[in-house]
């Protein structure tokens, strides 16, 4: 079974520059999940979908980011314009959604702004 | 409001040796999972083991056990017979019983040192 799959890995932009990073989780998986994670820290939570619809978007600094998962499956997270501050790794994640279910990460996105 | 804590920032373990990982969490329901997830330098986090609150029995994963105590609200992580391949940062997360939010701590460094 394949996992969850982030691109790009790397990127390296520089500020006021639009970045976009995409998501597929694993098949089957209607929760999904966009995190940030500063070194060191634990990962903090952006955005997560139940199937197409954002449920919890509280996080997500609307200004400058933006999310879609159209068809329920595959997932765009987007910062427009990049800042330095937004330097950190994303992370992508999925789960199926149901009681005590768990979430499996995807590799992570690592983003340098200059 | 959940909250994860992690009030160990850094831990080192002999090889070979045992080393437990500390974490508590603030919850005021009584249904609940909590897991323990790995993030080596390769930033892929990995689950390592979960645990229903129900359930008084500690999970164990090979090498990998826990210490649930339910009334002090604690889960710790023991790793047996510690090897290189331990060395990451390990967060604990707490996932309520309804609903799909996940929270994490801030993290664990450990270290294994040959």
């Amino acid at each position: 079974e394949a996992g969850v799959v982030q691109s790009p890995r790397y990127k390296i932009i520089e500020k006021k520059q639009p970045v976009a990073f995409w998501c597929n989780p694993i098949s089957g998986h209607n929760t999904l999940y966009w995190y940030l994670q500063n070194l060191g820290q634990g990962p903090e939570l952006l955005i997560r979908y139940e199937n197409e619809e954002a449920v919890d978007d509280s996080q997500l600094p609307k200004d400058r980011f933006s999310a879609e998962r159209l068809k329920g499956v595959d997932s765009t997270l987007k910062i427009q314009p990049a800042e330095l501050g937004d330097s950190a790794v994303y992370l992508c994640a999925s789960s199926v959604s149901g009681m005590g279910e768990t979430q499996y990460f995807g590799p992570g996105t690592r983003l340098l702004v200059l | 409001a959940q909250t994860v804590t992690q009030s160990q920032p850094e831990m080192s373990v002999q090889e070979a040796e045992t080393v437990t990982l500390s974490c508590t969490y603030d919850t005021s329901e009584s249904d609940y999972y909590l897991f323990w997830y790995k993030q080596p330098p390769s930033r892929q986090m990995i689950l390592v083991i979960r645990q229903e609150a129900y359930k008084q029995q500690n999970a164990t994963e090979n090498r990998f056990s826990v210490n649930f105590q339910k009334a002090a609200k604690s889960f710790s992580l023991k790793i047996s017979d510690s090897q290189l391949g331990d060395a990451a940062m390990y967060f604990c997360a707490y996932r309520r019983n309804t609903g799909n939010q996940f929270y994490f701590g801030t993290g664990t460094s450990l270290t294994v040192i040959p």
